[in-house]
């Protein structure tokens, strides 16, 4: 089975702070996500990676940076975290077949972020 | 235009009804469908596939209309166990790339009651 792990269930932070929230897939995957999720609005793809020290900009990048050293691990990082990133946080990863992404993703449990 | 819309719900039916969710995407570069589960402060899990010709799980069928760009999700003989947000997701090619990313619309939330 699939196993995507996440640093963290909840946490709380104040305005202000600098937070890393870490993912870690074992099942050699070469795509990971970070999305976060807020009632009303659904998913939202932050940032991702299809390999190893790449990563590209999703839908809502501004205020996130993202780290990829290892295949297995991707960090999201809040450079001055806000209230108006309070969230939940999701990583997923994926495998590619023959350089094309298998579109299938696979989730951690989530990151409860909160910012007070 | 959203890439994903669906009916948000929520819908409340009795156990052993027959409940039925609508998509509709707006790309039709699209290339691979999927319905997604997501129960209540847990991650999507996947439900199923979405193939062209149609597709069953035991209990759950889903459709694919290209043509209209519409994607449906059919559950029978509904169980208490199947309250949560189900998730339509679509995928599409990024700038021109065979590489894709995946869009989840926002969610139709189903509770079924005894």
């Amino acid at each position: 089975d699939v196993k995507v792990t996440q640093s963290s269930r909840y946490l709380v932070k104040r305005t202000g702070e600098k937070v890393f929230l870490e993912c870690v897939q074992d099942m050699d995957h070469e795509n990971m996500f970070w999305y976060r999720q807020d009632p009303g609005l659904g998913l939202r793809l932050i940032y991702f990676s299809y390999d190893v020290k790449m990563k590209e900009k999703g839908d809502i990048p501004e205020g996130y940076s993202v780290s990829r050293e290892k295949k297995e691990r991707f960090s999201l990082i809040l450079e001055s975290a806000s209230t108006n990133q309070t969230s939940m946080y999701l990583c997923a990863s994926s495998d590619s077949f023959r350089g094309r992404t298998t579109y299938e993703q696979y989730f951690g449990p989530g990151t409860r972020l909160t910012v007070t | 235009r959203k890439e994903v819309e669906q009916d948000p719900g929520p819908f409340n039916v009795p156990e052993g009804a027959t409940v039925a969710f609508n998509c509709t995407y707006s790309n039709s570069a699209s290339q691979s469908f999927f319905w997604y589960r997501q129960d209540c402060r847990k991650e999507p899990k996947l439900l199923m596939s979405v193939y062209s010709s149609g597709n069953e799980d035991g209990r759950f069928t889903a459709q694919l209309n290209r043509a209209s760009q519409y994607i449906s999700l059919l559950i029978r003989d509904s169980k208490l166990s199947d309250s949560a947000t189900y998730l339509c997701v679509v995928n599409k090619p990024d700038r021109g790339s065979t590489l894709g990313r995946l869009y989840f619309g926002r969610g139709t939330q189903l509770t079924v009651w005894p």
